[in-house]
């Protein structure tokens, strides 16, 4: 009964590959999130979706692409991957967008991306 | 823009003890949200506590309590009776009501000795 799920957990490729990480949940979240986490650990939101609406597209390079083919999943796509890519990228999802009342997210285990 | 700090980057406690970690945010909105966010070893992201500004009382979740100061925009997190699996890195949160984005702090790696 996971809530919110990431394939796949690890990623290891070479630089100027093309990847994709899935996330997946069955909480009937309206808004799902991709997150990275650095190694320094921060963590900085990248993308949101609302029902398949993009909401938050942050500063991220446009080698990052993601997908939402229903509201239970959003993939993200990445190319022409560099060395500065690696890191954990997170997985969130909540009930409705954060801009309404007394919502939380729910992260998904991570991805860790290795980039050689 | 909206910035939450924790200016301890690791602590630790001895088991059964009581620790508390610091969290500062900067904002100028009235109506907000704070978390506490737990990483293990597993990496997976845990919702520890959350607290709404409009709220006086504190927020407590069984030997997790916090202290929220909203004056002085401060939000700590207390351990009561430390346990060896609270070992994790503790994420301080913010977001303001009708922002989209959750802000977090860099963390501080709590440490349990047995």
């Amino acid at each position: 009964d996971t809530a919110v799920s990431q394939t796949p957990k690890y990623l290891v490729t070479q630089m100027g590959n093309d990847k994709s990480i899935k996330c997946e949940q069955n909480l009937g979240h309206d808004t799902m999130y991709w997150y990275k986490q650095d190694s320094k650990k921060f963590l900085k939101i990248m993308f949101s979706y609302n029902n398949k609406e993009l909401i938050i597209n942050e500063t991220v390079p446009n080698r990052f692409s993601p997908k939402s083919p229903d509201k239970a999943h959003l993939n993200l796509h990445i190319n022409s991957l560099e060395l500065g890519d690696s890191a954990v990228y997170f997985c969130a999802s909540s009930q409705g967008r954060l801009a309404g009342v007394g919502e939380t997210q729910y992260f998904g285990p991570g991805t860790r991306l290795l980039v050689l | 823009a909206q910035t939450v700090t924790q200016s301890q980057p690791e602590m630790s406690v001895q088991e059964a003890e009581t620790v508390t970690l610091s969290c500062t945010y900067d904002t100028s909105e009235s109506d907000y949200y704070l978390f506490w966010y737990k990483q293990p070893p597993s990496r997976q992201m845990i919702l520890v506590i959350r607290q709404e500004a409009y709220k006086q009382q504190n927020a407590t979740e069984n030997r997790f309590s916090v202290n929220f100061q909203k004056a002085a925009k401060s939000f700590s997190l207390k351990i009561s009776d430390s346990q060896l699996g609270d070992a994790a890195m503790y994420f301080c949160a913010y977001y303001a009501l009708g922002n989209e984005k959750l802000t977090f702090g860099t963390g501080t790696r709590l440490t349990i000795i047995p």
